[in-house]
């Protein structure tokens, strides 16, 4: 079965402090990890995918097999990044769209 | 483009009565999903479709549950009769289903289900 686990249900930092959050799974295959995030009254949307090893609105993940990790990451926090962060698994590769397995989600809070 | 439609948006029931959920996927995405968001259990697969066939609707969690496809423009989730564990907000998401860009989906607003 695949899982993911998301630790912390609320991170507040400061402005400017760098973010992490963190995302763990559990899955015997080869896993496609993404983070998807919800700001306050807007749609559930994709945020980054590991498999395009983007940086988006200066947020970064890299997939750690040996830790079966996908931790989110920016270096200098912004108000606007305040929202709901959600990772998740699709336990297929190759063609044709998959369901997703979430996390909880994480609450991340920029203090000014 | 609208993005995905769904419908109501708000939607109280009492126990025992049934439920219907519509969704509307963007045009031109060939997989559709419906998920359910709780408190305690997150956010659930439910049932997903590609190109109006059911693929995989182990998330369903009981009979009472069902979810239909009768055209690529489309989708119903259906609950009959309803509970109060019930109560949750429903997702539909869509996306182009096959390919790299395959894999993002896209999320409707939600419908909020209260059941009393």
């Amino acid at each position: 079965a695949q899982r993911v686990t998301q630790p912390e249900k609320l991170l507040s930092v400061f402005k400017g402090a760098p973010v992490e959050l963190k995302c763990n799974y559990s899955y015997s295959g080869s896993p496609e990890l993404f983070w998807y995030v919800q700001y306050s009254r807007q749609r559930l949307q994709l945020l980054l995918r590991h498999i395009s090893r983007e940086s988006i609105k200066g947020f970064t993940a890299d997939l750690n097999k040996g830790e079966t990790s996908f931790h989110l990451k920016k270096p200098f926090a912004q108000e606007e990044d305040s929202a709901m962060y959600y990772c998740a698994l699709s336990g297929r590769s190759g063609g044709g769209a998959d369901g997703l397995t979430f996390g909880k989600g994480t609450h991340l809070i920029i203090q000014p | 483009d609208a993005g995905v439609i769904q419908s109501p948006r708000h939607e109280v029931t009492e126990m025992g009565q049934e439920v219907t959920l519509r969704c509307k996927p963007i045009s031109g995405h060939n997989s559709l999903f419906w998920y359910r968001q709780t408190m305690m259990r997150g956010l659930e697969l439910l049932i997903y479709f590609n190109n109006n066939v059911p693929i995989d609707d182990s998330g369903m969690p009981e009979d009472r549950f069902s979810a239909k496809m009768p055209n690529a423009s489309f989708s119903t989730l259906k609950i009959q009769p309803s509970e109060p564990r019930d109560s949750a907000v429903y997702f539909c998401a869509s996306s182009l289903g096959a390919g790299f860009l395959s894999y993002e989906q896209y999320f409707g607003p939600g419908t909020r289900l209260t059941v009393t």
